[in-house]
C-alpha cells in the first residue's frame, strides 16, 4: 500500500530564499510529525499534528520555520530566509493514534535532502 | 535535558552470526521505545517496538530487550544478512511528550561476508 511521500526529494536553494517542503501522510492517519536530520545524526522533533488540535511547536528551532496541514492530510514545512545550517533532511512520519491510549508506530517518508548554499 | 544515545557508533559483525545493538537512555519517564533501521538515502522503517510493561519482544529474527532497572535497551538481530547492513536508531517517548519520538545518534551495522 501506499507509504508516506515527500517532496521534493532534493532541493538546493541559496541563502536566504524561502522553501517550502511538502508531506503527503498514510491514508487515514490522524497524526503527522516533522523531524529534522543532519548529516550522521539522530532524528530531531520539529512540529506534530493531531487531528484538528492546535499543533505541537515545541521543536520548531527558529520563527523562521513553521508549518501547516490543510484538511487534516497534507502537510507544507515552510523555512523563511534559509540559512546554511538549514541544511539537512526533513523526514515526516505520520501514524494511525486517535489521541487516546498508547502511542502508534511512526511510519517515515523518504525525507526531502535540503541544501542551502 | 534527558536523551538517549547509543554505546557504539558502530558494529561490524560476519554474516550468520548474531548482531546486538545497545542503548540507553535517561528518561525514565519513557513508555515506549522503538527500534528503526534506516538505509543510505531513505527514512527510518520500523522494525520492532516495546512497552515499558513488557521486558522482551520478539519479532522476525528480532528481539528487543528492555532492562528499565538500567535503563537500557537493547535490539539482537539473528543469523544477520548482508541486507541488515545499515543505521540502526532507538527511540523512545512518553505519553505526556504528545508521542514524539527522542532518537539516539544511531549505530552503523556493517555485516562482512
Amino acid at each position: 500500500g501506499a507509504g508516506v511521500s515527500q517532496s521534493p526529494s532534493n532541493k538546493v536553494t541559496e541563502k536566504g530564499k524561502d522553501v517550502e517542503l511538502r508531506c503527503d501522510p498514510i491514508s487515514g492517519h490522524t497524526a503527522l510529525y516533522w523531524y529534522r536530520q543532519s548529516l550522521g545524526q539522530g532524528l530531531e522533533f520539529l512540529i506534530y499534528f493531531q487531528g484538528n488540535s492546535a499543533p505541537d511547536k515545541s521543536g520548531l528551532p527558529s520563527d523562521r520555520f513553521s508549518a501547516e496541514r490543510t484538511g487534516g492530510s497534507v502537510s507544507t514545512l515552510t523555512i523563511q530566509r534559509t540559512q546554511q545550517e538549514d541544511s539537512a533532511v526533513y523526514l515526516c512520519a505520520s501514524s494511525s493514534q486517535s489521541g487516546g491510549g498508547g502511542p502508534d508506530t511512526q511510519y517515515f517518508g523518504p525525507g526531502t535532502r535540503l541544501t542551502v548554499l | 535535558g534527558e536523551s538517549v544515545g547509543l554505546h557504539l557508533p558502530t558494529l561490524s559483525v560476519q554474516e550468520g552470526d548474531n548482531s546486538i545493538i545497545n542503548c540507553a537512555y535517561s528518561n525514565s519517564a519513557s513508555d515506549y521505545f522503538i527500534w528503526y533501521k534506516q538505509e543510505s538515502g531513505k527514512g527510518p522503517q520500523f522494525i520492532i517496538d516495546i512497552r515499558s510493561n513488557m521486558d522482551k519482544r520478539q519479532g522476525q529474527r528480532v528481539t528487543v530487550l528492555l532492562n528499565k532497572t538500567v535503563k537500557h535497551l537493547s535490539l539482537q538481530i539473528a543469523a544477520t544478512q548482508p541486507g541488515d547492513s545499515a543505521v540502526y536508531f532507538c527511540a523512545e517517548s512518553y505519553s505526556g511528550s504528545a508521542r514524539q519520538l527522542t532518537f539516539g545518534s544511531g549505530t552503523q551495522l556493517t555485516v562482512l561476508p
